[in-house]
């Protein structure tokens, strides 16, 4: 069965350094992979997805995750975070349909909340 | 742009009660699917479907049951109420076309259940 771990429930960053959030994933087939971003009291904001080619997928807001298949792997990277950043994250593996599309709906993990300090 | 629009934002209920949150889209998409949001569990898919007449069980769909008339509605019945479905539910859709997957969320719909 499809899963996705999220290992981190809560990590707390200082502001300008760097932020690594780690998601494992269990999945028959090459992936679908997504990450979401959730502020206190709103949907859900798309940040990434990986669907093939190159590993490493730039998003929006200065976030980019690189798709490790050996370690099944898809971690969340920014380089520099802003206090705007503090939020919840969610990796998700999406399910494939009958005709290879993806979206039909995703399976997500616990997700990790990040607090940024000054 | 309406996107997915839910309703109600917020509803009371008492155990045994049935009710129906209503979840629209305007955006043609072909792909619709409810979750429901708990505190330390993230999201978990409840029901999915992939077009009109067609619905599938996700990872939670016990006490809850939903249909698929039309493109735009995808309504979520519960039918006896329970305490245990106190949560936050996000009905979200996508694109069939492609393989963009990219899910549009509503923006919740929160239920206490007395």
């Amino acid at each position: 069965a499809q899963s996705v771990t999220q290992p981190d429930i809560h990590i707390t960053v200082s502001e300008g350094a760097s932020l690594e959030l780690r998601c494992n994933y269990s999945y028959g087939a090459t992936p679908y992979l997504f990450w979401y971003v959730q502020s206190p009291g709103q949907g859900l904001q798309l940040l990434l997805k990986y669907f093939s080619g190159d590993t490493l997928v730039q998003g929006i807001k200065g976030f980019e995750a690189e798709f490790k298949r050996s370690q099944s792997s898809f971690n969340l990277r920014k380089p520099s975070v802003h206090w705007s950043d503090a939020a919840e994250y969610f990796c998700a593996v999406g399910r494939r349909t009958n005709q290879n599309q993806a979206g039909t709906a995703l399976i997500f993990g616990k997700g990790t909340t990040l607090s940024v300090s000054s | 742009n309406a996107g997915v629009t839910q309703t109600p934002k917020f509803q009371v209920l008492k155990t045994g009660q049935s009710m129906t949150l209503q979840c629209a889209q305007d955006m043609n998409h072909e792909y619709m699917s409810w979750y429901r949001q708990d505190p330390g569990m993230g999201l978990r898919l409840i029901h999915y479907s992939v077009g009109a007449g067609i619905t599938d069980q996700g990872e939670v769909p016990n006490g809850y049951n939903v249909s698929r008339s039309t493109t735009e509605d995808f309504p979520l019945r519960l039918l006896s109420a329970a305490p245990s479905q106190t949560s936050v539910y996000f009905c979200a859709s996508s694109y069939s076309g492609g393989n963009t997957g990219e899910l549009f969320f509503g923006e919740g719909s929160r239920l206490t259940v007395l």
